[in-house]
């Protein structure tokens, strides 16, 4: 089953704690993404990456770090979390010159 | 860069009603434009979307209109049913020069449909 898989689904975590979330794609899709989703903000992007190795940052990468070292997987690294980083994080993936992103289930996380 | 503003932030209809949400956006390079639902506690799924080279497209109840002078696009859901009842996210993207997907979402619009 063609699929986007977050892990973990909901994650709470204390002020300057590293944590990384997950987030691995079976479509061997070129183009993946990071979203946070904020009440009347909508969904923002953190990160892209093209294709291995080939990453650039969206609309709010402060605070955050993506590496994309193999195809499948793009994973999310919060160094330092702070409680303004409590959001819904969605990841996607969608081919080169393609329309739809396909979303993961979603990562709620929570800095206390 | 691009900006999509979209109204209205939330809509009640009565089941059977029509429901219209629309958005605008800013950057005229935007040749694409998706339209995602969102139900609750679930991911964003795409529902319709359109090219910049057409007008109008519709599938069953749901139609999506494009004015590129204006710079805005519209989704219509006729007949509306209680599972309608989602948040729905409009997006704008450049992907037809660019190659790959670099969409700006709206701020959502929160559909509540009534029986």
């Amino acid at each position: 089953e063609a699929q986007v898989t977050q892990n973990p689904r909901y994650l709470i975590t204390v002020t300057g704690k590293k944590l990384t979330v997950t987030c691995s794609q079976n479509m061997n899709h070129e183009y993946m993404s990071w979203y946070r989703q904020d009440p009347g903000l909508g969904l923002r992007q953190i990160y892209y990456s093209m294709n291995v190795e080939v990453t650039d940052k969206g609309d709010v990468p402060e605070g955050y770090k993506v590496s994309r070292k193999e195809k499948r997987n793009f994973p999310l690294i919060l160094e330092s979390p702070s409680p303004n980083q409590t959001s819904l994080y969605f990841c996607a993936s969608s081919t080169q010159g393609g329309t739809e992103a396909f979303f993961g289930q979603g990562t709620r996380l929570t800095v206390v | 860069g691009e900006n999509v503003e979209q109204h209205p932030s939330t809509l009640s209809v009565q089941e059977g009603d029509s429901a219209v949400i629309k958005c605008t956006y800013s950057d005229s390079a935007s040749n694409y434009f998706p339209w995602y639902k969102q139900e609750l506690g679930k991911r964003p799924q795409l529902i319709i979307d359109i090219r910049s080279n057409v007008g109008e497209k519709k599938d069953q109840r749901i139609a999506v209109t494009l004015n590129k002078t204006a710079k805005h696009f519209s989704l219509h859901i006729t007949e509306t049913q209680p599972e309608d009842s989602a948040v729905y996210f409009c997006a704008a993207s450049d992907a037809w020069n660019t190659g790959f997907q670099k969409l700006v979402f709206g701020t959502g619009t929160r559909l509540l449909v009534s029986p």
